[in-house]
């Protein structure tokens, strides 16, 4: 079965540039979540979006920008580059369930940044 | 917001023998608690879940409970095999955008 697809799976930028990665969600996925985590840490949410609009915001920084396109898939943005940047970024998408239903949220592989 | 915490950090186990992960949230409108197995550098697995309409899930040698009184759900995994070493993190979200907020996770070893 189809998972999600995040690229590029590794990625080493300098401070203070800037950097784009990219999710592509299990096909029929209308939501799209970003998480962030640190070495030894849990994935901190950074941000969603359903059927291309923001749908939630947690702890992402101002420098970060996300969006979802037509297509579904979604672009996490990130400039001004510090070393705390450095993490694996996760990717995770679900389909709104209907009613009150909470959908299971499936996660791809990870970005991994390093900020030098 | 939900604040959801996660015992023990580490645990080492015999094979065979059983593990259990334990987790408290804070929110009582969290009704859904999913649990992830996390291999060294990929991404968190969805090993079983479970909603609040339910007190106990179990599928083959994993088993989740949930006791929404005392706001806690556990993990209960048997027969532990060396393929089970991973970090295992619990989580819980609600119907109000369906994020996950995540455990401090658990370090599970366990030795042949």
């Amino acid at each position: 079965a189809a998972g999600v697809i995040q690229s590029p799976r590794h990625l080493i930028k300098e401070k203070r540039e800037t950097a784009t990665l990219k999710c592509y969600p299990i096909p029929r996925h209308d939501t799209v979540y970003w998480y962030q985590q640190g070495p030894g840490q849990d994935p901190q949410f950074l941000i969603s979006f359903y059927e291309k609009m923001q749908s939630d915001k947690g702890s992402i920084p101002d420098r970060f920008s996300a969006q979802q396109f037509s297509d579904y898939h979604s672009e996490l943005n990130m400039s001004s580059l510090e070393l705390g940047d450095s993490a694996l970024y996760f990717c995770a998408s679900s389909l709104a369930g209907q009613g009150s239903n909470t959908g299971e949220l499936f996660f791809g592989e990870g970005s991994r940044l390093t900020v030098l | 917001g939900e604040n959801v915490e996660q015992h023990p950090s580490t645990l080492s186990v015999q094979e065979g023998d059983s593990a259990v992960i334990k987790c408290t949230y804070s929110d009582s409108a969290s009704n859904y608690f999913p649990w992830y197995k996390q291999e060294l550098g990929k991404g968190p697995q969805l090993i079983i879940d479970i909603r609040s309409n339910v007190g106990e899930k179990k599928d083959q040698r994993i088993a989740v409970t949930l006791n929404k009184t005392a706001k806690h759900f556990s993990l209960h995994i048997t027969e532990t095999q060396p393929e089970d070493s991973a970090v295992y993190f619990c989580a819980a979200s609600n119907n109000q955008g369906g994020k996950l907020i995540f455990g401090q996770g658990t370090e599970l070893s366990v030795k042949p």
